[in-house]
């Protein structure tokens, strides 16, 4: 079945560089994406990428992507307080419906 | 530019009320619309789907149904709700059926 898997917490220091994990079990999803969510907030679309790609880099954003494994990473460069939020990894199942499926969401601790 | 806006932002209801939570999009036409669930502490869950005017797809059996009355128009609702609906209700709409856009949601506490 569907079902995408996260570790629920991580904490790291301002300046370190983050690594938030993601396991997905639908080997026909067309894309993968990252969106983080502030206390109390709607979801931000941060990026994604293409099933064909295995990397993908934007300012202090990189995605990896292991389609092998279906693994998908997430680091975060030179982290902020401002980082600190939930970030959930979604697969879309295939083809262009738009209708994803999340994980349980890592909660990221920035510490001063 | 194209703005998503849900309301209300926060809403207590007794058990057995009515429910109407309404979503619209502005700047696009012919959206892909969705609602979602975030229950505490756990991801979303996707409730309904719509690709146009009047189309709508369940996508869990639930106490909760959706309607499309306009193009950009997305409604929620329940005839009589449940303590078990109570959670952060979030539309979001796509241009492409690639990138999803979502809204600031709805805090839904049933008492």
């Amino acid at each position: 079945g569907e079902d995408v898997e996260q570790s629920l917490f991580l904490s790291v220091r301002e300046g370190d560089s983050s690594v938030i994990n993601c396991t997905y079990t639908d080997s026909s999803s067309t894309y993968l994406y990252w969106y983080k969510q502030e206390p109390g907030a709607g979801l931000q679309l941060l990026t994604y990428i293409f099933s064909n790609m295995d990397m993908k880099q934007d300012q202090r954003l990189t995605v990896l992507l292991n389609k092998k494994d279906k693994h998908l990473s997430l680091r975060i460069a030179d982290t902020q307080t401002g980082d600190s939020a939930i970030y959930f990894c979604a697969e879309s199942g295939p083809g262009n419906t738009g209708k994803l499926i999340f994980g349980q969401g890592t909660t990221l601790q920035v510490k001063p | 530019s194209q703005t998503i806006h849900q309301w209300p932002a926060t809403l207590v209801q007794p058990v057995g009320s009515p429910l109407s939570l309404e979503c619209t999009v502005e700047g696009t036409s012919n959206p892909n619309l969705y609602w979602y669930r975030q229950a505490a502490g756990r991801g979303l869950q996707l409730l309904f789907y719509s690709v146009g005017i009047g189309q709508i797809s369940s996508e869990v059996p639930q106490n909760l149904s959706a309607s499309r009355p306009q193009d950009r128009q997305f409604i929620l609702s329940s005839k009589k709700l449940l303590l078990s609906d109570s959670g952060f209700y979030l539309c979001a709409w796509s241009p492409n059926g690639r990138e999803a856009f979502f809204g600031q949601g709805t805090r839904l506490t049933v008492v």
